[in-house]
């Protein structure tokens, strides 16, 4: 059974500072996706990591794969009050989607 | 392209009513699936579809039917509501892309309370 798994779930941060969000998952995959959630709202597709060693960046985010440590990482770099969402790791398994339990962060001024 | 659209927005139940939550995407995507979703859970598949007249279930597809007749369409049968049913329910349409990848697109969610 395939298990996605992120750390940590709460992410209480200073503007300005940095952090990372870790997903780990149980099976070997090469995909690997980041979404971003806002309150009552649907999912919107931040990245698709594809292969071992895959590095992408947009603004203050960048993610990363490590399909042999099974471990994705999202960087958030100097933290600002628009990046407040929650935030979600999800492997694929052909069409369908297994996702982590959702990182919830806050940004304090 | 209006992308995937769901219907009701907002739906309250009582419990033991059926219902169906709609879905439908004019993207032609061959691949369609219903996730719900409960706090400190993420999204969890409930059933899928890889095309017209094929579904399979998913994680949690207890208590829950669906089908395709069309490309179009996805809806999902709550046969008997229960209150465990209380949830948000996202649909997704999503293609197999030219790098290998799925594509996915979600629609807004249905947000559904049985009481």
């Amino acid at each position: 059974e395939l298990k996605v798994e992120q750390n940590p779930l709460f992410l209480s941060m200073q503007e300005e500072k940095n952090y990372t969000i870790y997903c780990n998952y149980s099976t070997t995959s090469d995909r690997l996706y980041w979404y971003r959630q806002d309150p009552g709202k649907s999912l919107e597709s931040l990245f698709v990591l594809l292969s071992n060693g895959a590095v992408k960046q947009e603004g203050r985010l960048m993610a990363s794969l490590d399909t042999k440590a099974r471990l994705s990482t999202l960087h958030i770099t100097a933290a600002v009050h628009d990046l407040s969402a929650t935030y979600f790791c999800a492997v694929d398994r052909g069409s369908r989607l297994t996702f982590g339990e959702g990182t919830q962060l806050t940004v304090n001024p | 392209n209006a992308g995937v659209t769901q219907t009701p927005k907002f739906q309250v139940l009582k419990t033991g009513q059926s219902m169906t939550l709609q879905c439908a995407q004019d993207m032609n995507h061959e691949y369609m699936s219903w996730y719900r979703q409960d706090p400190g859970m993420g999204l969890r598949l409930i059933h899928y579809s890889v095309g017209a007249g094929i579904t399979d279930q998913g994680e949690v597809p207890n208590g829950y039917n669906v089908s395709r007749s069309t490309t179009e369409d996805f809806p999902l049968r709550l046969l008997s509501a229960a209150p465990s049913q209380t949830s948000v329910y996202f649909c997704a349409s999503s293609y197999l892309t030219g790098t290998g990848i799925y594509e996915q697109y979600f629609g807004p969610g249905t947000r559904l309370t049985v009481t």
